[in-house]
């Protein structure tokens, strides 16, 4: 069945270090591939999607590219901030209109002043 | 922006009891979802609902579990006999046909 792998955690970095955090998925077919992000006390919140291969998701200075040919989909910022302490998630979506998300085991980011 | 409510935030019950999750869905929205993420391990689907009925649900989701949308705006999960191991964070999810997933904050279900 279709499955998300991420990288363990927990990640600490400092403010203004790069991000990134592994994701790769087993799925058959085209799946649509997603990051949500779950900030303290919230719900999981969409950050960013890719729905296609070789197609590139941005949201908040995050970015992640649907790579095929590795199956991944990894999540990157340039210089992260102290406000993106958060659960990251990786999750993809079988194609469909009523398919349902499966996810990554999440990672929690903590980023320090 | 319009959100996914859930009611309460915090729910403590005893093993064998009754347990009611309420999660009231975006207005406009055609699809409603259950997963739950247990301490430290991944979020897992539980169950979908369209058209007022169950379109899929997953092997967690056994007769212990019903969903519900009892009028137009609730959509709830009964578990009738909690179990320790139910104890979890229960997300529901809401979208319409070309939209991705809204969640809620999420229910912590605390089994004692």
């Amino acid at each position: 069945g279709d499955s998300v792998t991420q990288m363990e955690g927990p990640v600490t970095l400092s403010e203004e270090a790069f991000l990134t955090i592994n994701c790769t998925y087993t799925a058959t077919g085209y799946p649509s591939l997603f990051w949500y992000v779950q900030y303290p006390g919230e719900g999981l919140q969409l950050l960013l999607k890719a729905t296609k291969a070789d197609d590139k998701g941005s949201n908040k200075g995050f970015e992640a590219t649907y790579r095929k040919e590795t199956t991944s989909f990894h999540l990157e910022k340039g210089s992260v901030q102290v406000s993106d302490s958060a659960v990251y998630f990786c999750a993809l979506s079988a194609a469909g209109a009523n398919s349902k998300l499966t996810f990554g085991k999440g990672i929690t980011l903590s980023v320090r002043p | 922006e319009p959100e996914v409510t859930q009611t309460p935030s915090h729910q403590v019950t005893q093993m064998g009891q009754e347990v009611i999750l309420r999660c009231v869905p975006i207005s406009n929205h055609l699809y409603f979802y259950w997963y739950r993420q247990i301490l430290g391990q991944k979020v897992e689907f539980l169950v979908s609902f369209y058209n007022n009925e169950i379109s899929e649900k997953s092997e967690i989701f056994d007769d212990q579990f019903s969903v519900e949308r009892p009028d137009g705006s609730n959509f709830t999960l009964k578990i009738r006999s909690t179990k320790l191991e139910d104890s979890a964070m229960y997300f529901c999810a809401s979208r319409d046909t070309n939209s991705p997933l809204h969640f809620g904050n999420g229910t912590r279900l605390t089994v004692t």
